[in-house]
């Protein structure tokens, strides 16, 4: 069965101060990995495709990167508008359907 | 371009009624998903429709969740019978390829 688990279930960081988020994720024959950014009371706001090993993709202050059993989504000097819940999610060779690990509540304090 | 829109966004109803919820999906996309985001779980799959292919319902949690696609574009999603622990925002989603892109959801609340 596909599983995505993240973590932390929270983390609350200082404006500027960088970190990571993990999503490690056990799917058969994964053809791709996806972040997602969900504000409260929105729908999930898709950030990254990620399709394989050593691939990496960035957006602003958001950089995805790869491995074979997990992603991590680092957060370099964030800021205030970045708090969100981040969401990962991995799709198998023979499915359509996201599984979706259970997000990262991020808070950033100005 | 026009997101994914969903009606309606709020909806209260009471135990045992029907209800349905609206997905207008992006223009072009072929794809349309339907899933569940409970208070503190993550989202859980529906049914998925593929263009003119038989629906993928694999994720439905019983009979009395149905849902259709009209003309390869708008769905709906059909409760009958609601009961309390129906109560969750559903949310849409569609793809041309492989990224999936959201609607704002519905918030049900069953009472």
């Amino acid at each position: 069965e596909d599983q995505v688990t993240q973590s932390p279930e929270a983390l609350r960081l200082q404006e500027g101060e960088s970190s990571s988020l993990n999503c490690s994720y056990t799917v058969s024959g994964l053809r791709g990995l996806f972040w997602y950014r969900q504000d409260p009371g929105k729908g999930p706001e898709f950030l990254f495709t990620l399709y394989s090993a050593g691939e990496e993709k960035e957006k602003e202050r958001l950089k995805a990167t790869l491995t074979k059993k997990e992603s991590f989504l680092h957060i370099t000097a964030p800021k205030p508008e970045d708090s969100a819940t981040y969401l990962c999610a991995g799709i198998s060779g023979s499915a359509r359907q996201l599984t979706f690990g259970s997000g990262t509540q991020l808070t950033v304090l100005p | 371009g026009a997101g994914v829109s969903q009606s309606p966004s709020n909806k209260v109803t009471e135990k045992g009624k029907d209800v349905e919820l609206r997905c207008d999906p992006i223009s072009g996309h072929t794809a349309l998903y339907w899933y569940r985001q409970s208070l503190g779980q993550g989202l859980e799959f529906l049914i998925y429709f593929q263009g003119n292919s038989a629906p993928d319902k694999s994720g439905l949690p019983s009979d009395r969740f149905s849902a259709e696609r009209t003309g390869g574009s708008v769905s709906t999603l059909t409760i009958q019978r609601t009961q309390q622990e129906d109560s969750a925002v559903y949310l849409c989603a569609s793809s041309l390829q492989n990224e999936q892109y959201f609607g704002p959801g519905t918030r049900l609340t069953v009472t």
